[in-house]
């Protein structure tokens, strides 16, 4: 059984602050997304990973397949970013699993 | 940009009630997801759909949940006697394994039984 966990669960920071949050996952692969869920609901995906790294903007992902460790860090974070962050894992079944999320707060 | 268009965005239903909970997917995705998210709580998968088919459920995805695509384009989720605990979010999600590779997200359908 795949599964997800993220860390932190949690997370208020200062406007500007470099943020990093993790997602490990137990299983092989075929695919990391990361995606952000605002306070309305919606949710969009960021990026999807297979390997190596990834930037849009102020965002960049990375994954690392031998750990099954990914990560996501925002630089110049701002009041805007604030949101919940989900990891989920494309396994080889199709099946999407997805951690529990992380709750960004940036303080003005 | 392309979109997944969900309806309704909110429905309110009498327990014991049927559902029908409808997805209009992304033209050229070939892989369809249902997903629901309870108040507070994570994003939890139900049903991924491939080739006209269910390619894999969870747990969650009993007897009275079923999928279908009517009409080729549409593809719905039907709850056939409602429960109180099904009340949650439920999204619908496409995928296509080349190009952009983007998961794509509808916006949703609350749905709340009464």
């Amino acid at each position: 059984k795949n599964e997800v966990e993220q860390s932190p669960q949690n997370l208020t920071a200062q406007e500007g602050e470099f943020i990093t949050i993790n997602c490990s996952y137990s299983v092989g692969i075929s695919a990391l997304h990361w995606l952000q869920q605002h306070p309305g609901g919606g949710i969009v995906s960021l990026f999807m990973l297979s390997s190596g790294k990834k930037k849009h903007g102020r965002l960049i992902a990375t994954i690392n397949i031998q750990e099954k460790h990914s990560s996501l860090h925002i630089t110049a974070s701002h009041p805007r970013d604030s949101a919940v962050y989900i990891c989920a894992v494309a396994g080889r079944d199709d099946k999407i699993i997805f951690g529990k999320g992380t709750r960004l707060h940036i303080l003005p | 940009e392309p979109e997944v268009t969900q309806t309704p965005s909110h429905q309110v239903t009498q327990m014991g009630q049927e559902v029908i909970l409808r997805c209009v997917p992304i033209s050229n995705h070939l892989y369809f997801y249902w997903y629901r998210q309870i108040l507070g709580q994570k994003v939890e998968f139900l049903v991924s759909f491939y080739n006209n088919e269910i390619s894999e459920k969870s747990e969650i995805f009993d007897d009275q949940f079923s999928v279908e695509r009517p009409d080729g384009s549409n593809f719905t989720l039907k709850i056939r006697s409602t429960k109180l605990e099904d009340s949650a979010m439920y999204f619908c999600a496409t995928w296509w394994t080349s190009g952009a590779n983007v998961l794509t997200f509808g916006a949703g359908s609350r749905l709340t039984v009464l």
